[in-house]
């Protein structure tokens, strides 16, 4: 256990949808960063936020968005889902600044 | 463009033949350069972080070391157990924030 917490831990559904990702950061940071990762693609950053304030944006798409919440949980949500949004939805978490993410378990996100 | 290069991509190794990865970068300034385990369908797992040229890490099997244009992770005498996709990534500052950036990994299989 890595001490970050996504839920849920797969997630199927139909084109158009709409569907809100959860994580809980590590207990004492303040950082939390969300990823995606496809098969044909390897990690790649979509947004970070620090202690409720966004810090740094990706290639999100438009129809994604991000929140942190005071408790520091943050939700990504991801809307008029297409078939290509289908990936591994990764959290991670760290303290300020140049120091490794931990990451979650994920999220593996599948749109049909 | 700051940018990740690894090689192999993939990697058969027996069991007791060591051998070396390969992460090149492109980078204004390095902060940090970092290597992760990844499980298929897992999270990134942290093993090392490096900051400056000249700088080595072990943990077991593995140990991490860092030039001014690339680092290796050496893998001595491997075990099945090591079997695994390992992940070299930069932290690059960008606006008010940061994120790592990484490379499409080497999927290493270790055969008895």
């Amino acid at each position: 256990d890595s001490g970050v917490t996504q839920t849920p831990k797969h997630l199927i559904t139909a084109t158009g949808q709409r569907v809100t990702l959860r994580c809980s950061p590590r207990s004492g940071d303040l950082s939390v960063y969300w990823y995606q990762q496809s098969l044909d693609q390897g990690l790649q950053f979509l947004i970070q936020y620090y202690n409720g304030e966004e810090r740094a944006k990706g290639n999100i798409l438009e129809r994604f968005s991000a929140q942190q919440f005071p408790d520091l949980h943050s939700e990504l949500n991801l809307s008029s889902l297409e078939l290509g949004d289908s990936a591994l939805y990764f959290c991670a978490s760290s303290v300020e600044g140049p120091y490794g993410y931990t990451f979650g378990s994920g999220t593996r996100l599948t749109v049909v | 463009e700051d940018q990740v290069t690894q090689s192999p991509e993939a990697l058969r190794l027996q069991e007791g033949e060591s051998s070396s990865l390969n992460c090149s970068y492109t980078v204004s300034g390095l902060r940090g350069l970092f290597w992760y385990r990844q499980d298929p369908g897992k999270g990134p797992e942290f093993l090392f972080t490096l900051y400056s040229a000249g700088e080595e890490k072990e943990k077991e099997r593995l140990k991490a070391t860092l030039t001014k244009k690339e680092s290796f992770l050496h893998i001595t005498a491997p075990k099945p157990e090591d079997s695994a996709t390992y992940l070299c990534a930069v932290i690059i500052l960008t606006g008010g924030g940061n994120k790592l950036t990484f490379g499409t990994g080497t999927q290493l299989k270790v055969e008895l």
